[in-house]
Formats: C-alpha cells, structure tokens, sequence
C-alpha cells in the first residue's frame, strides 16, 4: 500500500512562535495533497487542498496567512502554523491523493499532534 | 449543500456478534465513497473505495456495499481489534477531490 509519513508526531511550542509540520508519500509521487485538522472525538475538517507548484486552495474560514502551505516537490507538502496559538492546538492529519489497484484515494499520514501552550 | 451522515453513532458488540454501520449521502453526482478506519491518536487507515450503486467490496471481516443513497459497511464476527472509528467520506463533484466525511462510528467489540 501507499505510505504517507508526517514530522514532527508531536510538537509542543510557546504562544507566538511558528511551527513547521512536513507531510511527505515515500513510495508514490502526489500532485495533490490535503491537510486536515481534528478536535477530539469530531471528525476531519479540511483546511486546504495542496497542489505541487501552485498555490494552496484553502477552505473558507481558514486564514491563508496564519496557515501556510507549500507543496515544493511531487513528495513533500509543509504546513506552518503562524504565531500560533492555544486555540491552534490541535491534531493535524495530510493526506496524498493517488491511484492504487484502479482505486483513487487518499492516504493519510499518522497526524501530528499540536500544543500550544 | 453536499452532506454524509453515518449511524449509529456508537456501536458496542460482543465479540462474534455481527452487525452493519450505515453512512447516508447527499451528493450531486458521486464521483466515489470512501471507508476509513481511525484508531486513537492515529491518521485515518484506508479500507475501501466504491464507485456505483451495487458494488461490493470485501476485506476479512469487513464488506462494504453501496447503494445510490447509503453505503454499509458490514462486520462479520468481529473481534476485539476491529475495535475502532469507522470514518465514511464521499468525493466532491468538480476537480477538486475534495472528501466529505461523516462524523465517524465508534465501535468498540468486547471479548
């Protein structure tokens, strides 16, 4: 199956500082990638849709400016949380569109876990 | 407005004990539905992709079918590691593949 792999898994930072999160498929190239946030016990919320050498589609309601994204190569998509903040923290989960078997989907990194303290 | 709903909410079962998972969708045109399975702390594992009304996908004890307003995904004697949130999420019309999910099956099967 396809890998998707995020760094770091966890990550604890002071208010006001940014945070960097790499979200990279190991074994196929993505031209598409996702980036989703979850609170606990809710489902997937999309932020926005990452596309390799074009800007980021971002969901309304999602500050471009405060979430920025960029897909530099068909493997690696960052996101970095702007000054963040204790309301950003939060589990942050990308994911790569791909064919497999004739099957599009996506696949899902293991999610980066966000405290801003 | 594009919507996936799943039920029940939570499900416990006895371990053996069978029992399906509905995920009801409204959608203008379905381009695919997807099946994921969430464990906690952890990112969404992929299970199954359908495309049609009347396919039918199998995997162990797992078997997703799909209809053109719902899709089930039935457990058969289920174990205690099937224990797990069971995410259902549909692709958006247009390019922009975009995923819709419900808001997830917690089911938990006790031995």
């Amino acid at each position: 199956g396809a890998v998707v792999s995020q760094h770091p898994s966890r990550v604890i930072c002071k208010s006001g500082t940014s945070v960097k999160i790499e979200c990279r498929s190991l074994d196929f190239q993505a031209t598409t990638m996702f980036w989703y946030r979850q609170f606990p016990k809710q489902s997937l919320m999309l932020m926005a849709t990452s596309n390799e050498g074009s800007k980021a589609t971002y969901e309304q309601g999602v500050e471009k400016d405060k979430f920025l994204i960029n897909h530099a190569s068909l493997t690696l998509s960052t996101l970095t949380v702007t000054s963040a903040h204790p309301e950003d923290s939060s589990f942050y989960i990308c994911s790569a569109r791909t064919w497999l078997q004739s099957q599009e989907t996506q696949y899902f990194g293991p999610g980066t876990r966000l405290l801003v303290l | 407005e594009d919507q996936v709903t799943q039920s029940p909410e939570a499900l416990r079962l006895q371990e053996g004990e069978s029992s399906s998972l509905n995920c009801s969708y409204t959608v203008s045109g379905l381009r695919g539905l997807f099946w994921y399975r969430q464990d906690p702390g952890k990112g969404p594992e992929f299970l199954f992709t359908l495309y049609s009304a009347g396919e039918e996908k199998e995997k162990e004890r797992l078997k997703a079918t799909l209809t053109k307003k719902e899709s089930f995904l039935h457990i058969t004697a289920p174990k205690p590691e099937d224990s797990a949130t069971y995410l259902c999420a549909v692709q958006a019309p247009g390019s922009s593949y975009k995923l819709i999910f419900g808001s997830g099956t917690r089911l938990l099967v006790r031995p």
